[in-house]
């Protein structure tokens, strides 16, 4: 079993729609969960971060963590072409040494005019 | 600022030669990262560093080496190159103080192992 698992998708929205994109993960102990987004030939950039259980909005996006269902997702409301691209989910985990980063392997999502 | 910077961007390599990816950033951050990517694989830690004079393995750390020769460079070498080395590799930086987790990318360096 991946530690952070992800559907590849594509996940097709039409311009205006919710898109809604889901993560699971392995590992009770972790402590932080991410969002990137990673356009075609560049590297991840972060949208969101969420610590703590529920909700947090920022601008059209929105993340909800629930620790108990291992479940974190990421709500993109009004979604825009601009928005296509691949969104990985992180899940941070202390390793003793340092912070461990393990990512899922991305949702494709495609905005449709 | 220039944040995370990798040299190079794009590499040819014979198999069995050696070649070092370097990282730079001016972030005064403590902890960095190698990771590679490949297509339906996801983004795969190979390499970190806590902190300077500190390093450890990752996910798949088998036919590399780094060395983080100051605060601000991470380098990664492949002594030997393999074809299965061909890959996208992404160096990061981040601050372990509460935001730990919150990762700046380099734009990543193009690897072709013939």
């Amino acid at each position: 079993q991946k530690e952070v698992e992800q559907n590849s998708g594509p996940l097709s929205v039409p311009e205006g729609a919710i898109a809604s994109l889901n993560c699971t993960y392995s590992d009770r102990g972790s402590q932080s969960f991410f969002w990137y987004r990673q356009y075609s030939g560049k590297s991840p950039e972060l949208i969101m971060s969420i610590y703590s259980n529920g909700d947090k909005e920022d601008g059209r996006f929105t993340a909800q963590l629930n620790k108990a269902s291992q479940y974190v997702s990421l709500l993109i409301r009004d979604s825009q072409p601009s928005d296509s691209a691949t969104y990985l989910c992180a899940v941070n985990n202390w390793a003793g040494g340092g912070n461990k980063l393990t990512f899922g392997t991305g949702t494709q999502l495609k905005v449709e005019l | 600022n220039a944040g995370v910077t990798q040299t190079p961007k794009f590499q040819v390599l014979k198999t069995g030669q050696s070649m070092t990816l370097q990282c730079a950033q001016d972030m005064n951050h403590n902890s960095m990262y190698w990771y590679r990517q490949d297509p339906g694989m996801g983004l795969r830690l190979i390499y970190y560093s806590a902190s300077e004079g500190t390093t450890d393995k990752g996910e798949v750390p088998n036919g590399y080496n780094v060395s983080r020769l100051n605060k601000r460079e991470f380098s990664l070498r492949l002594e030997s190159a393999a074809p299965s080395q061909t890959s996208v590799y992404f160096c990061a930086s981040t601050t372990d103080r509460g935001r730990a987790g919150e990762l700046f990318f380099g734009e990543g360096s193009r690897l072709t192992v013939l």
